[in-house]
């Protein structure tokens, strides 16, 4: 059982919608992180919210942590073909700094 | 700079045979992390060192992993009598190790092992 539940797995859509992806835990994390993963290649960073209902905008993507701080979602406003590509959320707690993550979302947006 | 280098990219071998995957940190990142990527379990932990404490091996599925990091930076992970289960990408990833939620961690490529 995974402590960070993604959702949905697979999205497949046209260019120039939106979408949001869900990352929900009954954990409470003190910082969460969304990654994209290219084919090869390892994840790279996006963002970090660390404060409950914070907000963060990434020109057209925009990251939301719950109030609680257990769970974050990620909305892509007019998706683009490069776009396209894996999405992880990942949670960090105090022990350590290792990382949690999400069983990702792999994206795909069609011209 | 450079980034978070690792060797191989890709190994092939034989059920039974140990292998060595190799990781190379950004200067100066204090903190390193080895995880492991497959199709049916995601992303998962494997096994974290900070500076010269003593390292947090709790994500090891098993006493065939290990790791050490050889003067605080280069690490290496060794996986004895490989099973196919093993098959796997594993990342590295390293950080300035501030010890904060917010420290950001740097991945490597990765090396995808396949066990025949």
């Amino acid at each position: 059982t995974q402590l960070l539940e993604q959702s949905p797995q697979f999205l497949s859509i046209q260019e120039g919608e939106n979408l949001t992806v869900y990352c929900n835990s009954s954990s409470v994390f003190s910082s969460l992180q969304w990654y994209r993963q290219e084919p090869g290649e390892g994840p790279v960073l996006l963002v970090t919210v660390v404060t409950g209902g914070e907000v963060k905008k990434l020109k057209r993507l925009t990251f939301q942590f719950g109030d609680a701080r257990k769970d974050s979602s990620l909305h892509i406003t007019a998706a683009q073909p490069g776009d396209t590509g894996l999405y992880l959320c990942a949670g960090s707690r105090n022990a350590g700094n290792m990382l949690t993550f999400g069983g990702g979302t792999r994206l795909m947006v069609k011209p | 700079g450079a980034g978070v280098s690792q060797s191989p990219s890709n190994k092939v071998t034989e059920k039974g045979k140990d292998v060595e995957l190799r990781c190379d940190p950004i200067s100066g990142h204090t903190a390193l992390y080895w995880y492991r990527q497959s199709l049916g379990q995601g992303l998962e932990f494997l096994i974290y060192f900070q500076g010269n404490s003593a390292p947090d091996k709790s994500g090891l599925p098993s006493d065939r992993f290990s790791a050490e990091r050889t003067g605080g930076s280069v690490s290496t992970l060794t996986i004895q009598r490989t099973q196919q289960e093993d098959s796997a990408v594993y990342l590295c990833a390293s950080s300035l190790g501030a010890g904060r939620g917010t420290d950001t961690q740097y991945f490597g490529p990765g090396t995808r092992l396949t066990v025949l």
